[in-house]
This record gives C-alpha cells, structure tokens and sequence, in this order.
C-alpha cells in the first residue's frame, strides 16, 4: 500500500503564503476528485482542512485552499500565521478494489 | 455536541487480542461511514478500516486484513475494532473518523474524529 509523496517540511514567515504539494498516482489522486487534507497539532487529533480537492468545511479559514493538477494535489495556505504551524497530510481515495483511502507522509510546517 | 470517544486500548504482548470501541453522540450514527485510523509513534496515519452505515460494506488495509475485525451498533451508537494476532508494528494511537460524504464505503474525507486511544503492542 503505497503512500501519497509529500515533502518533509516546508517553511514560511508571517503573512507569506506557502504551498505543499501531494503527489499520487493515476489510480489514486489522478482518478479521483476525492482529496482531503488535514492538519494535525502536536498530541491533537486530524482536523478536516479540505474535502473533495477545494471544498472548506464549515468554520475552515479561507485562507486554505485546495487544487489538483494530474496525479498532485496541493494545499495553499495564504497569510500565514502562528498559529498554522502544524503537520499537515494529505489522503486520497484510491478505489473500493485496491487501497480504499492512502495518506501521504506528511509535511511539517514551520512558521518563521 | 457532535463527539466520538474511542476507549479499550493498553498494553498487550505480541499474539494477544483487544477490543476497541468508539461510542458516537451528538449526530445521527446510522446515516455514516465510519472508520479507524491509527497513527504509530513519531509517523503518519494510517487509514485501517472502514464499515458502511448499515455494516453491508467493510474494507481494511492490507497490513490488518485477516486479523482486525470492523463492527458496528447502530442502536448503541458504537464502532468497534477487534485486533487479533497482535504485532509490534500494530502499536500505535488508534481513531475513530466519521466520513463526511459516504454512507456506503469510504473516501477518506473524516470529517469528525476522536480523541484517540493507545494500542502498544510489547513482551
């Protein structure tokens, strides 16, 4: 069961914006518009970020957006604050005969 | 309030069995998919298992598929999670996750998680 590829960690000041990117494959995020991202605080539970590739939850800032390009998915963070610093995962529906759901790895971000 | 509380984790030695539960509240139960996802010390998560809203649909990852077993209680609002053969490599915080858009299978939008509880698995 292959895992979605994210970077390590990325990094940005306050008030910049950054991207983190989530490749898959074409059975996974390139088949699929069922990609969700989560960002998780340390010794806290996953939060919902984004579903289906751009949708918000409610009560979601808008400064998280989502995007898919092919087999990536990227998350966009504008305005970054503090309080954004947090590791961040992706996942991917992946098909009811194979994996069914595949995370990626993960990305620490760092707010400077 | 919309909550899961997942319960019935410890310490258990390698082969061993345990039972984990997940009492749902604040939301209609039946009407989800649920799921369990763990996350082992210091990694990522790890998507494990799911169960559709009338238990017609179960899926597990390949790393537990013949050992953990997915069920659910609509009328007492629980999930559970049978985990035979235990092994090292199954210790990790263990979730329970609501999808948000499927009732029948799963598609990894978790919308509501719980707490978690801790499964280690040692001699």
């Amino acid at each position: 069961q292959s895992a979605l590829t994210q970077p390590a960690s990325v990094s940005g000041s306050p008030g910049q914006s950054i991207t983190i990117s989530c490749t898959g494959t074409s059975s996974d995020v390139g088949s699929y518009n069922l990609v969700s991202w989560y960002q998780q605080h340390p010794g806290k539970a996953p939060k919902l970020m984004i579903y289906e590739v751009s949708k918000r939850p409610s009560g979601v800032s808008n400064r998280f957006s989502g995007s898919k390009s092919g087999n990536t998915a990227s998350l966009t963070i504008s305005g970054l604050q503090a309080e954004d610093e947090a590791d961040y995962y992706c996942c991917s529906y992946a098909g009811s005969s194979t994996f069914h759901v595949v995370f990626g790895g993960g990305t620490k971000l760092t707010v400077l | 309030e919309v909550q899961l509380v997942e319960s019935g984790g410890g310490l258990v030695k390698p082969g061993g069995s345990l039972r984990l539960s997940c009492a749902a509240s604040g939301f209609t139960f039946s009407s989800y998919s649920m799921n369990w996802v763990r996350q082992a010390p210091g990694k990522g998560l790890e998507w494990v298992s799911s169960i559709s809203s009338s238990s017609s649909y179960i899926y597990y990852a390949d790393s537990v598929k013949g050992r953990f077993t997915i069920s659910r209680d609509n009328a007492k609002n629980s999930l559970y999670l049978q985990m035979n053969s235990l092994r090292a490599e199954d210790t990790a915080v263990y979730y329970c996750a609501r999808d948000s858009i499927a009732a029948a299978g799963t598609t990894g939008a978790f919308d509501i998680w719980g707490q978690g509880t801790m499964v280690t698995v040692s001699s």
